[in-house]
């Protein structure tokens, strides 16, 4: 079982449509959570992180934490064009490194 | 301020040949990671650097692999003897000094894709 799942995807949703992004880790431990944007042929950027169960909204943008199911998960609302891109699921193992997930590349139509 | 950069932007090489990617982190960034990303696939962490501790050093794949930071600024990082399945895109990022549950985002370089033939 890898650390950290995502389904590859591609998700395709239409312009205005509600994204819905999932991703799955193995250790309970696991303690910060975060969601990066990465275009093609581009370098990732953070969108959110998300260390507390529950809700975090920014924007159109919510990221959801269910430790005990050990999911995390990231809402796009109202989505647009320009948020197609692959979206990584990272969660910090220890004091230093990311975790990464595949990502799952997400296409929104007009 | 300028962000991570990284150089070159792309290397192409022999198979058997020693390659340097290098990687200038955010002025007043203490913590610098290297990552490998081969296509179509997530990160892949190798090495991690934290002002004068002893780095991180579990995810590199084999000795062939090392890095340095030196001055606790730029890095360097020395694959030798290339195979055609080290070819990826080694990303470098930087940050603060991360805490324990900390969420100190790591800010990413544009990338050196390698391409072994």
């Amino acid at each position: 079982q890898k650390e950290v799942e995502q389904n590859s995807g591609p998700l395709s949703v239409p312009e205005g449509a509600i994204a819905s992004l999932n991703c799955t880790y193995s250790d309970r431990g696991s303690q910060s959570f975060f969601w990066y944007r990465q275009y093609s042929g581009k370098s990732p950027e953070l969108i959110m992180f998300i260390y507390s169960n529950g809700d975090k909204e920014d924007g159109r943008f919510t990221a959801q934490l269910n430790k005990a199911s050990q999911y995390v998960s990231l809402l796009i609302r109202d989505s647009q064009p320009s948020d197609s891109a692959t979206y990584l699921c990272a969660v910090r193992g220890g004091y230093n490194k990311l975790i990464f997930g595949a990502g799952t590349r997400l296409a929104v139509h007009p | 301020g300028a962000g991570v950069s990284q150089s070159p932007s792309n290397k192409v090489t022999e198979k058997g040949k020693d390659v340097e990617l290098r990687c200038d982190p955010i002025s007043g960034h203490t913590a610098l990671y290297w990552y490998r990303q081969s296509l179509g696939q997530g990160l892949e962490f190798l090495i991690y650097f934290q002002g004068n501790s002893a780095p991180d050093k579990s995810g590199l794949p084999s000795d062939r692999f090392s890095a340095e930071r030196t001055g606790g600024s730029v890095s360097t990082l020395t694959i030798q003897r290339t195979q055609q399945e080290d070819s990826a895109v080694y990303l470098c990022a930087s940050s603060l000094r991360e805490r324990a549950a900390g969420s100190n985002e790591q800010f990413f370089g544009p990338g050196t894709r390698l391409t072994v033939l």
